[in-house]
């Protein structure tokens, strides 16, 4: 069972809010991943960190910003909500990065909808 | 184009039969390919991770298969559970720009019913 946590599971916000998605690990992985994920549609990385004060931009253009000032924890804000960003998004960690044969674990998902 | 495409989309089967889920990708370099299950509301967790020079990789009921020459692989679930109706993420990974990239699949929607 992976310990890696998101908060809050769901979110209904108005549009022109601030937001900031939690996650944490307690595995003391070094990589974390942030993903967004529309229904019944792939998963798009979003942003990226391999430690503390890293930060990498995704594959998917995204509004949102990161940080990571702590090993366990990256989370995603997002100053101006807009119905565009209404989606699924999941964060995940491995203890090494995806080339080699480890598992990258998913937390649970945050579904935010911004009205 | 890297892509990584999954069929069927949905699949309804009776609890106890046995069904295969399809992936083709057209992505290279390849390094490895994977199947996560994603149950409803819930992050992907991972089946199996195959190498390009594996043909098959079990996990209990789950086997995943890989020609690598074709370019496809596929899930067979035996006997399947109610536990099962989840959908099955196959996940492509590449080299490229110098550093590894994810290629997901849209993911199969599995429905098991009593």
């Amino acid at each position: 069972e992976a310990d890696i946590y998101q908060t809050p599971r769901y979110l209904v916000i108005g549009t022109g809010k601030k937001i900031t998605l939690e996650c944490s690990q307690t595995m003391g992985h070094d990589k974390m991943y942030w993903y967004q994920q529309d229904p019944g549609m792939e998963l798009h990385l979003i942003h990226y960190s391999y430690g503390v004060n890293s930060t990498e931009k995704g594959d998917l253009s995204s509004e949102s910003t990161v940080s990571r000032i702590r090993t366990e924890h990256f989370p995603l804000t997002l100053e101006s909500a807009r119905p565009s960003h209404t989606s699924q998004y999941l964060c995940a960690s491995s203890e090494y990065p995806v080339d080699a044969l480890y598992e990258q674990y998913f937390g649970p998902g945050t579904r935010l909808t911004v009205t | 184009k890297n892509q990584v495409e999954q069929s069927p989309q949905s699949l309804i089967i009776l609890e106890g039969k046995n069904c295969t889920l399809q992936c083709n990708y057209t992505v290279s370099p390849f390094s490895n390919l994977r199947w996560y299950k994603q149950d409803t509301g819930r992050g992907p967790v991972s089946l199996t991770i195959m190498t390009f020079s594996e043909n098959t990789k079990s996990n209990g009921r789950y086997t995943a298969t890989l020609d690598a020459d074709t370019k496809q692989s596929s899930l067979h679930i035996t006997a399947s559970q109610l536990s099962d109706s989840a959908s099955y993420i196959c996940v492509v990974i590449l080299w490229m720009d110098s550093s590894y990239k994810l290629i997901f699949g849209s993911g199969t929607r599995l429905l098991v019913r009593p």
